[in-house]
């Protein structure tokens, strides 16, 4: 299993970029990176999945180094409504227990 | 359709109760989870069920008890829980494409037990 490594919390002001690092040491070479959001009391929430180098999506952007070892997650402009917390997963799509959430982010988003 | 459906919304239970937690998905998932998510906490993975065949964490205890009916739809019964065991109950699909996977989650049943 992959394990992945996150900060526990970040601060950031309305408007800033934010940049969320989760690092994966052994990541195997079917395995997949993806982000989930969470809010209180809610399910995981999609972000942004990617294998190497970067991918965009409507919401963020996902940068991957070449030896795969970590992954960034990029939030521009980030609002009040992005306080949350973020998840980063990394897993060879066969899903079951070989896919697990790491600690994640505790992102806070301030005015 | 992209929802996974999970009801009831909140559960209150004695701890000599048997009680059902329901999910239904129609997205034509064949992959369906149950996870217990603590405050403050990641959540966890109970069970899985892949082509309707079942995986287990081996640390969940007995008292809880899976059932897959068919691909849509999946139940965790619930029986002499502990207190505990009260938590955010969280429900996954997804369908695995080209090695990839992308989880569905339900909004989730708060449970308390007493």
């Amino acid at each position: 299993l992959a394990k992945t490594t996150q900060p526990i919390s970040m601060d950031s002001y309305e408007g800033q970029e934010v940049n969320i690092t989760c690092s994966h040491n052994n990541i195997a070479t079917n395995d997949y990176i993806t982000w989930y959001q969470q809010f209180p009391s809610q399910g995981p929430r999609f972000i942004i999945q990617g294998y190497k180098t970067k991918v965009t999506n409507e919401v963020a952007s996902l940068f991957i180094p070449a030896d795969r070892k970590s992954s960034t997650l990029s939030l521009p402009r980030v609002s009040l409504s992005d306080t949350a917390v973020y998840y980063c997963l990394v897993g060879d799509g066969t899903g079951g227990f070989k896919t697990i959430f790491g600690a994640g982010t505790r992102l806070f988003v301030k005015a | 359709d992209t929802e996974v459906t999970q009801t009831p919304k909140h559960l209150v239970m004695g701890m000599t109760n048997k009680k059902s937690l329901k999910c239904e998905q129609h997205m034509g998932h064949r992959a369906m989870y149950w996870y217990k998510q603590k405050a403050k906490k990641p959540p966890e993975l109970m069970f899985v069920y892949s082509y309707e065949k079942l995986s287990i964490n081996e640390s969940v205890p007995s008292r809880f008890s899976p059932e897959c009916p068919n691909s849509s739809l999946l139940n965790l019964h619930l029986h002499a829980l502990q207190p505990e065991d009260s938590a955010l109950y969280l429900c996954a699909s997804s369908q695995s494409e080209g090695g990839q996977e992308t989880q569905y989650f339900g909004p989730g049943t708060r449970l308390l037990v007493l």
